[in-house]
């Protein structure tokens, strides 16, 4: 069964930087284009960013563009976002996501992993 | 970019309810339109694709219609396990965007 397991969330100082992981398993993770979303505690969903299933392609929301980066070891199924020059607004649960398609056609996430939760405070 | 506005933001209802839950792009996005459910402390599951097709293990009450711009999810008869929150999402070009979500809630 198709499993995403996020780690690395922490509670960081603003301005600092973290990198979460997604492992994946349960499929073939190098066949799949891959998402990153968030959750502020209490609001609502705010996608992030995407990759390709070959790792060539990323897109950002303007929100984190600039500061966060999305890529991926398909040799090790594992998915990152590289989160850099963090602010007190970015505190949220983010999860990782699977799209349906591999690349070019931008497909609404099928799973998801449980989260791992950022916490931006001084 | 493409803003998808949601409604109601709340939805009282009640046990065996018929309930619609609507969203609205702000430009044409053909049937690239998603609808989660989401439960406190829970990822979010998918429960239609496409605007209209139901995720394979999603109950049969659970319904997606439109194309274009308007979109609705229809619960029809909603059960205990059904109240929690849904969000709708537009995949039809970078930035995906979320409606703001709309939590059911026992009347």
């Amino acid at each position: 069964q198709v499993q995403l397991v996020e780690s690395g969330g922490d509670v960081v100082q603003p301005g600092r930087s973290l990198r979460l992981s997604c492992a994946a398993s349960g499929f073939t993770f190098s066949g799949q284009a891959m998402h990153w979303v968030r959750q502020a505690p209490g609001k609502g969903l705010e996608w992030l960013a995407a990759i390709s299933n070959d790792g060539g392609y990323q897109e950002y929301a303007d929100s984190v563009r600039g500061r966060f980066t999305i890529s991926r070891e398909n040799t090790k199924n594992t998915l990152y976002l590289q989160m850099n020059s963090l602010r007190v607004e970015d505190t949220a649960l983010y999860y990782c996501a699977r799209d349906v398609y591999s690349a070019g056609t931008v497909g609404a996430p099928d799973y998801w992993g449980q989260g791992a939760l950022v916490t931006v405070s001084s | 970019d493409i803003q998808m506005t949601q409604s109601p933001s709340s939805l009282p209802a009640s046990v065996g309810d018929r309930v619609t839950i609507t969203c609205r792009a702000s430009q044409d996005i053909r049937n690239d339109l998603a609808w989660y459910q989401q439960k406190p402390g829970k990822a979010p599951e998918r429960l239609i694709y496409a605007a209209s097709s139901l995720q394979s293990g999603v109950p049969s009450r659970f319904s997606g219609s439109g194309s274009g711009t308007d979109f609705t999810l229809t619960i029809s008869s909603l059960q205990p396990e059904d109240f929690a929150t849904y969000y709708c999402l537009h995949h039809n070009s970078y930035p995906l965007t979320f409606g703001q979500g709309t939590k059911l809630e026992i009347k």
